[in-house]
């Protein structure tokens, strides 16, 4: 295990289909992140686990947006009903306390 | 409400000068902070860090300086090689898990 990892890679859909993103951290990380990063932005916090727990959330993330962490492991995102705003990278990090490392990401294009 | 600015977009650089990269907030209960590198297609990579008890921290090429009175933290990076040629990012939090990112500084090292 050397970083943090994500899949899909890319993901284009179609307006109005359901899309899930998942995210593996490094191992003995506990705390997890998502974040949005759209053209010519740093990266936007979208929400934060500790564990299992989901400790906060962005106003970012409409209704349409839900993540989990059921086991304090993997995380995914799920995107309902998806809009061409949706369309940017969205970007997990895991960290042990400070600091956060980050994965490469998943580009998702809404047409 | 831009909380972390950096507002510089580019900066050109020779190689084996230095480079010197600028962040700018406004939040006075920011406590720590990070700078980070982007490469197309990737996730940021984590760069270096520094606490607000400190007001430089050195790693290798890499300095980051913090001043606390004008709210400006800054990297250097000596002697800069073609290979820094990234976006570079700097982030702040206040709290142990929410970072505020800046928009970005696209370096190009000239070889």
């Amino acid at each position: 295990d050397t970083g943090v990892s994500q899949d899909p890679r890319h993901k284009i859909t179609k307006r109005g289909q359901n899309v899930t993103f998942r995210c593996d951290p490094i191992s003995e990380h506990n705390r997890l992140y998502w974040y949005r990063q759209t053209l010519g932005q740093g990266p936007e916090f979208l929400t934060y686990f500790q564990n299992e727990a989901q400790l906060e959330k962005s106003r970012l993330l409409s209704d349409r947006f839900s993540a989990e962490r059921p086991k304090g492991s993997f995380s995914t995102l799920e995107i309902q009903r998806t809009e061409q705003g949706d369309s940017a990278m969205y970007l997990c990090a895991s960290s042990p306390i400070r600091g956060q490392f980050f994965g490469p990401g998943t580009r998702l294009t809404v047409l | 409400d831009q909380q972390v600015k950096q507002n510089s977009p580019s900066l050109s650089v020779q190689e084996g000068r230095i480079s010197i990269l600028n962040c700018d907030y406004t939040n006075s209960m920011f406590d720590y902070f990070l700078w980070y590198k982007k490469y197309p297609a990737e996730g940021p990579t984590f760069l270096i860090s520094i606490s607000s008890i400190k007001d430089k921290n050195e790693d290798g090429r890499f300095t980051v300086f913090l001043n606390k009175s004008a709210k400006h933290l800054s990297l250097h990076i000596v002697p800069s090689q073609p290979g820094d040629s990234a976006v570079y990012f700097c982030a702040a939090s206040v709290v142990a898990y929410k970072y505020i990112f800046g928009t970005g500084t696209r370096l190009k090292v000239l070889a």
